[in-house]
């Protein structure tokens, strides 16, 4: 099994709609958790911290699922510029930060 | 605020050649650096990591090798290119605090 798994898509979806994705991890001593954005051929970005709580950034949501391993990612309202690959990144334990990232999952919006 | 640059930013190489990217970052001291690979439709390799100078960790057995000769310069070498080089080589940066790593512009290589 995989140590970091995400449904590649596409996922195709007009505007205004709202789309999820999911993420999960295979080491239940996972830390921390991330979501970033890759448009083509750019690097990584950023996106946001999921935290236990969860939380949320305009119109983003990310949530943490401890008891079934997995982590998402909600997108309402979507927008033109919302098309992107969405990848999902867990941090295990360890000394020196390592972080491993899902393959992706790539996000189309529809006019 | 803190940048991490790379260059260049594209590369095209013959088989054999040798290799060396470069990456620096501004704005912080004593950072992580990662060097990572993503093939095309391909995720991120984690290839090389490093939490101070001189000290550097491989991920994955390869022909290729990185340095760190100051605390913000990383940089990626080989001797001797390989077809399956070819790919995005990202740079990376964390605070040594925290967990989220912030990524350079990257440099595309193709080896032919």
């Amino acid at each position: 099994r995989k140590e970091v798994e995400q449904d590649p898509g596409p996922f195709n979806v007009p505007e205004g709609a709202t789309v999820a994705f999911n993420c999960t991890y295979s080491n239940s001593a996972s830390q921390s958790f991330f979501w970033y954005r890759q448009d083509c051929r750019k690097e990584p970005k950023l996106l946001m911290s999921v935290y236990s709580s969860g939380n949320e950034d305009g119109r983003f949501t990310a949530q943490l699922n401890r008891a079934s391993q997995y982590i998402s990612l909600l997108i309402r309202d979507s927008k033109l510029s919302d098309s992107a690959t969405y990848l999902c990144a867990v941090t295990f334990s360890g000394g020196y930060q390592k972080v491993t990232f899902g393959t992706g999952t790539k996000l189309q919006v529809i006019p | 605020s803190q940048t991490i640059h790379q260059w260049p930013a594209t590369l095209v190489q013959p088989v054999g050649s040798p290799l060396s990217l470069e990456c620096t970052v501004e704005g912080t001291s004593n950072p992580n650096l990662y060097w990572y690979r993503q093939a095309a439709g391909r995720g991120l390799q984690l290839l090389f990591y490093s939490v101070g100078i001189g000290q550097i960790s491989s991920e994955v057995p390869q022909n290729l090798s990185a340095s760190r000769p100051q605390d913000r310069q990383f940089i990626l070498s080989s001797k001797k290119l390989l077809l399956s080089d070819s790919g995005f080589y990202l740079c990376a940066w964390a605070d040594r605090r925290f967990y989220e790593q912030y990524f350079g512009p990257g440099t595309r290589l193709t080896v032919t």
